[in-house]
């Protein structure tokens, strides 16, 4: 089974569009990380949330935890080319150094 | 300076072969680990390694022997290569900052059994 799921796991956008992915589990986490992925690159670690109903934000990037520590959302507003790409969440459950992650939502911004 | 670097980027070898795939990080951290990640890019663990020792072991066929010399280095090694094998593995490491957990990933092998 699959500790975290995301949704959609493809999107494809017209550059300027708003767009929002998800990040779900059944589980509770200490902390989940966002990271995309680039095609021939490991995943590059965006941001971290810690605490329940937490929102960060990364320029034009917006991610939230969720209050009760399940599940993610990162909303990306006037998408750009430079925002394709594979956006990875991974939870930590503390102290075991364990990061599970999810399959990923591919997101293509179309010139 | 690369701060997780792996070698060799790309491998293609046939199957039966052995290959060994090698890591090392710079940034001091305690932990490392081995990622593989399938043609529908799901990155799953594979082994974690803390200050040499390993802690993670997951479901992996025990023809994958990773090796850590000391803790900046953890290095996989593969026997008798099988097709289902081909794949992106990732080494990757991690510090623990209070509760948190945050990996930072070499560029990846691709690894191609023929």
């Amino acid at each position: 089974t699959q500790l975290l799921e995301q949704s959609p796991q493809f999107l494809s956008i017209q550059e300027g569009e708003n767009l929002t992915v998800y990040c779900n589990s059944s589980s509770v986490f200490s902390s989940l990380q966002w990271y995309r992925q680039e095609p021939g690159e490991g995943p590059v670690l965006l941001v971290t949330v810690v605490t329940g109903g937490e929102v960060k934000k990364l320029k034009r990037l917006t991610f939230q935890f969720g209050d009760a520590r399940k599940d993610s959302s990162l909303h990306i507003t006037a998408a750009q080319p430079g925002d394709t790409g594979l956006y990875l969440c991974a939870g930590a459950k503390g102290g075991n150094n364990r990061l599970a992650f999810g399959k990923g939502n591919q997101v293509v911004v179309i010139p | 300076d690369t701060a997780v670097s792996q070698t060799p980027k790309y491998l293609v070898t046939q199957m039966g072969n052995d290959k060994s795939i090698k890591c090392e990080q710079n940034l001091g951290h305690d932990t490392m680990y081995w990622y593989k990640q399938d043609s529908k890019k799901f990155l799953k663990i594979m082994f974690s390694y803390n200050n040499k020792e390993l802690i993670i072991n997951e479901t992996v066929p025990n023809r994958f022997s990773p090796k850590s010399p000391d803790k900046a280095h953890l290095n996989l090694h593969i026997n008798s290569l099988e097709l289902g094998d081909s794949a992106v593995y990732f080494c990757a490491s991690s510090q623990e900052v209070g509760e948190n957990t945050e990996a930072f990933f070499g560029q990846g092998t691709r690894l191609t059994v023929v």
